[in-house]
């Protein structure tokens, strides 16, 4: 069964980086057909993508974050991992990593996610 | 960009009902289209992929169906546990975007 999992600090002050990992359990990062993207949820509100990576390291980001996102993958530690630079309280969500599916190049959405992190930003 | 309008925002029915959530593309997105359900506090379980093929281990009463810009989540017969937030995500393009969500509320 694959398994994701967040970890990350909690608490980032203004102006400084966010960074969160995503430790993958249960399969392969390098398995080709899935790429690994990371979602976050402002409190009480929808959903917003972030970006996502192929093992690769082809990188697909949110143009309204794309000037300070950036996604990186380590496949020797089966990890993925999300630094945002510059934050705001505008910032303040919960992170998710999730796993996109397109097996056998068929477009099958994010089958496993992760808990969920909140990181909120303040100083 | 694409955006996703769904509808309604907010709905309240009763355990046994049939209920239809739907999701508007600004523009066509073939089949590219998925569903996912949140609960309070958990993240977002996919249910439907490519606009009609229902996720493993998902009950039957769920379904989806349509292409192009116009596609609909329906939950047959309402249980208990299917009250929560559903969204729509679209995967033809990127950025993906999702709907705004629909909270699904016992009357």
């Amino acid at each position: 069964q694959v398994q994701l999992q967040e970890s990350g600090p909690g608490l980032v002050k203004p102006s400084q980086t966010l960074s969160l990992t995503c430790t993958v359990s249960g399969g392969s990062i390098s398995s080709g057909g899935y790429y690994w993207s990371w979602i976050r949820q402002h409190p009480g509100k929808g959903l917003e993508w972030i970006g996502y990576i192929y093992y690769s390291g082809s990188t697909y980001y949110n143009p309204s974050l794309k000037s300070r996102v950036t996604i990186s993958v380590d496949t020797s530690k089966n990890q993925f991992s999300l630094k945002l630079s510059s934050v705001t309280a505008a910032d303040t969500a919960v992170y998710y990593c999730a796993r996109g599916n397109t097996y056998y190049n068929v477009e099958r959405g994010m089958d496993y996610w992760g808990q969920g992190t909140l990181v909120t930003v303040s100083s | 960009d694409i955006q996703m309008t769904q509808s309604p925002s907010s709905l309240s029915a009763s355990v046994g009902d049939r209920v239809t959530i739907t999701c508007r593309a600004s523009q066509s997105i073939s089949s590219y289209l998925n569903w996912y359900q949140q609960k309070p506090g958990k993240a977002p379980k996919l249910l439907i992929y490519a606009a009609s093929s229902l996720q493993s281990g998902v009950p039957s009463r769920f379904s989806g169906s349509g292409s192009g810009t116009d596609f609909t989540l329906t939950i047959s017969s309402l249980q208990p546990e299917d009250f929560a937030t559903y969204y729509c995500q679209q995967s033809y393009s990127t950025p993906r975007s999702f709907g705004q969500g629909t909270k699904l509320e016992i009357k």
